[in-house]
């Protein structure tokens, strides 16, 4: 059975660097029939899409925070890592992690998916 | 405003069908067969419900089914159960730059 879990700061300070993990079990990050994703979840924006990574290191982010995000791989821990940068109050959210099944390199569906971890920005 | 949208609520009595639409546009659910469904109870992860557009995963119920018409996606929930009130969430590869998109939610009340 797959298993995903998030970890990392759950305050963060504006401007800093939000900085998550995501351990996964029951899977090797290493197989390349998948990506590994991050995505949020707030009550003003709802669910939006963050980003993904591919073992080879291809990775894909959402256009709105592609300037602040990087996302990395740990193959050898099995882990895969989240950092956004410049932090506002807007990043305030639940953070999921998550497989994303692709289709001919295409984004298909995600399953299964962390239980998520708050992060607040705040002073 | 999410780029996919949904009604932002649906109720039907136990024992009954419901649908929840799930409307894009020519650039995601319109074109390709990767939309997906995800159930989420409050203070959980979503889970996956149905996947390319009519498929379920091992052990989600024959209650949950998915079709598409046009730009737009629906999820049946037949035989309505207690255990299905749940906000439910669509989502689709789109060719735009963002890539993946999810609808807004919808509460399902269970009556």
């Amino acid at each position: 059975q797959v298993q995903l879990q998030e970890s990392g700061p759950g305050l963060v300070k504006p401007s800093q660097t939000l900085s998550l993990t995501c351990t996964v079990s029951g899977a090797s990050i290493s197989s390349g029939a998948y990506y590994w994703s991050w995505i949020r979840q707030n009550p003003e924006r709802g669910l939006e899409w963050i980003g993904y990574i591919h073992y080879s290191g291809y990775t894909y982010y959402n256009p709105s925070l592609k300037s602040r995000l990087t996302i990395s791989l740990d193959t050898s821990k099995n882990q895969f890592s989240l950092n956004l940068s410049s932090v506002t109050a807007a990043d305030t959210a639940v953070y999921y992690c998550a497989r994303v099944h692709i289709d001919y390199g295409d984004y298909d569906w995600l399953d299964p998916w962390g239980q998520g971890t708050v992060v607040t920005v705040s002073s | 405003q999410s780029a996919l949208t949904q009604p932002a609520s649906v109720s039907g009595s136990s024992g009954q069908s419901i649908t929840i639409s799930c409307t894009g546009t020519s650039s995601d659910v319109g074109t390709y067969k990767y939309v997906s469904w995800y159930q989420q109870h409050p203070g959980k992860a979503p889970k996956l419900m149905i996947y390319e557009v009519i498929n379920r995963p091992l052990g989600v119920s024959n209650r949950f089914s998915g079709s598409k018409s046009g730009n737009t996606a629906s999820l049946t929930i037949s035989g309505l159960q207690a255990e299905d009130e749940a906000d439910y969430y669509c989502s689709s590869y789109s060719s735009s730059s963002t890539l993946v998109l999810f609808g807004g939610g919808t509460k399902l009340t269970v009556l």
